[in-house]
């Protein structure tokens, strides 16, 4: 199985701020990559599909980018409503695998 | 507008089996791949499985091969999802989500399955 790993596993920012993740695989996955926020208590939201594409009615401050093994996400301007959980998925090979999750906090 | 509602939450007893329910509405649903991802309380995502609602055809995690078993019923758009011989460790939120290409774009609500004594 291909294993994704993300960093940091939780992050703390003030609102205005720049944040980024990242996404590493253990092994090259092309541009297979998906990003998702999940807020508490409820389903994942589909943010970004094909690595880089903004899925529609998304807001432009979430950005992404990266193939190969290497992958980032951006929040250019945080905003009190991004607080959540973040993930990215493969879908290069089955079984599709996600990685453990970024929690995002305000400070 | 696209939903996904699951059934409602189950409790269970060690080897027993649960079955939950997946309805679509809002979009063709022989058109679009369901698949089923779990989430233990805390923990991350974790992909089982997914079918195809036209073909019936079906590919599940090997992890879970064996005890999973997914299908669907085309005339009342609704996917269902089987796990058989629960343990502890299969408590966990079950959720359906469509496949549009390989990205989930909807989501069912998640339906927790507990599995205790």
């Amino acid at each position: 199985d291909i294993q994704m790993t993300q960093s940091p596993s939780s992050l703390s920012a003030s609102v205005g701020d720049r944040v980024t993740i990242t996404c590493q695989a253990s092994q090259e996955i092309t541009n297979s990559l998906n990003w998702y926020l999940q807020k508490p208590g409820k389903a994942p939201n589909l943010l970004i599909y094909d690595a880089s594409n903004l899925e529609t009615g998304v807001p432009s401050r979430f950005r992404a980018s990266g193939s190969g093994t290497d992958f980032t996400f951006t929040i250019s301007s945080l905003q009190p409503e991004d607080i959540a959980t973040y993930y990215c998925q493969q879908y290069d090979n089955l079984p599709y695998t996600f990685g453990q999750g970024t929690k995002l906090e305000i400070k | 507008q696209v939903q996904l509602v699951q059934s409602g939450a189950e409790v269970k007893k060690p080897g027993a089996s649960v079955k939950v329910s997946c309805k679509a509405s809002g979009y063709t649903f022989t058109s679009y791949d369901i698949n089923w991802v779990r989430q233990a309380t805390g923990q991350g995502l974790e992909w089982m499985g997914w079918m195809n609602p036209n073909s019936g055809n079906t590919g599940y995690a090997q992890k879970f091969q064996g005890r999973v078993t997914m299908t669907r019923n085309t005339s009342i758009s609704t996917a269902y999802m089987d796990l058989s011989s629960l343990r502890s460790e299969d408590t966990a939120v079950y959720f359906c989500a469509r496949a549009r290409g390989e990205s989930f774009d909807y989501w069912g609500q998640g339906t927790l399955v507990t599995v205790s004594s």
